[in-house]
C-alpha cells in the first residue's frame, strides 16, 4: 500500500531554471512532510520539512509547498544548479509514526 | 562531526546463510531506525528503537529478521536463512529524538547481495 507517491521518476532541467518536484499522499493522518536528497552510494540527506499547520516553508533555494485539501506537496528549487542532480525523495509521517517514503524522482540539471 | 556509520558497506552471502549488519548512530541520538531500499524504490521502514527497546517493529517482513540495540547506541540487524529477495540496500538512520524538528540522519547503507 503505497501511501506516498512520486509519479515522475525523472526530471531534466536546465541550469538556472526552476525545478518542480511533486508528491501526492493518501493518508489524511500524515501531518509532517520532508524532502530528502540522495547521491549514488550515499544515504539520503535531509533537505527541508513542513508541518501540516503551514502551507509553505522556505530555506535558501528550496521551498516546499503543502496543499492539504489536495493531499499534495511540491518542492521548488530556484535556481537549479549542477550539484542538485540527485534523486529526491518525498516522505511523510503521522504524529510519532514511521516515516514513509515515495519512490523518488531523479533530477538531472544540464548546463 | 561523525555521521551514522554502517558496516560492512557491501556484503555478499549465499542463500540460506546468516548475516549481521551493524549501525553506529550519531552520538547522543536516542532514536534509531532501520530501512530497506530496493532498486527503483524509496526506503521502506523496518524497525525503530527508542533507547534500547524496539518501539515499532511492524516493518520487519518476517521472523527471519531481527534487530537489537542492547546498550542504546550501536544496533545490529540480523537476517537468518537469507533469501535472494532479501537483496537490497539496508539503511540505518538516527535522530536526536522523536520531535518534529529532529529529522533522520542516514548512513550510507549496507548493500546486501544474496546469491
Amino acid at each position: 500500500d503505497q501511501q506516498v507517491k512520486q509519479n515522475s521518476p525523472s526530471l531534466s532541467v536546465q541550469e538556472g531554471r526552476i525545478s518542480i518536484l511533486n508528491c501526492d499522499y493518501t493518508n489524511s493522518m500524515f501531518d509532517y512532510f520532508l524532502w530528502y536528497k540522495k547521491y549514488p552510494a550515499e544515504g539520503p540527506t535531509f533537505l527541508i520539512s513542513i508541518s501540516s499547520i503551514k502551507d509553505k516553508n522556505e530555506d535558501g533555494r528550496f521551498t516546499v509547498f503543502l496543499n492539504k485539501s489536495a493531499k499534495h506537496l511540491s518542492l521548488h528549487i530556484v535556481p537549479s544548479q549542477p550539484g542538485d542532480s540527485a534523486v529526491y525523495f518525498c516522505a511523510a509521517s503521522s504524529y510519532r509514526g514511521k516515516l514513509q517514503f515515495g519512490a523518488g524522482t531523479q533530477v538531472v540539471v544540464t548546463p | 562531526g561523525a555521521g551514522v556509520s554502517q558496516t560492512p558497506s557491501n556484503k555478499v552471502t549465499e542463500k540460506g546463510k546468516y548475516v549481521e549488519l551493524r549501525c553506529d548512530p550519531i552520538s547522543g541520538h536516542t532514536a534509531l531506525y532501520w530501512y530497506r531500499q530496493s532498486l527503483g524504490q524509496g526506503p521502506e521502514f523496518l524497525i525503530y528503537f527508542q533507547g534500547t527497546g524496539a518501539a515499532d517493529d511492524s516493518g520487519l517482513p518476517n521472523d527471519r529478521f531481527f534487530a537489537v540495540r542492547p546498550e542504546g547506541s550501536v544496533s545490529t540487524l540480523k537476517i537468518q536463512r537469507t533469501e535472494r529477495g532479501d537483496s537490497a540496500v539496508y539503511l540505518c538512520a538516527s535522530s536526536l529524538d522523536r520531535s518534529y524538528n529532529s529529522p533522520l540522519h542516514f548512513g550510507n547503507g549496507t548493500r546486501l547481495t544474496v546469491t
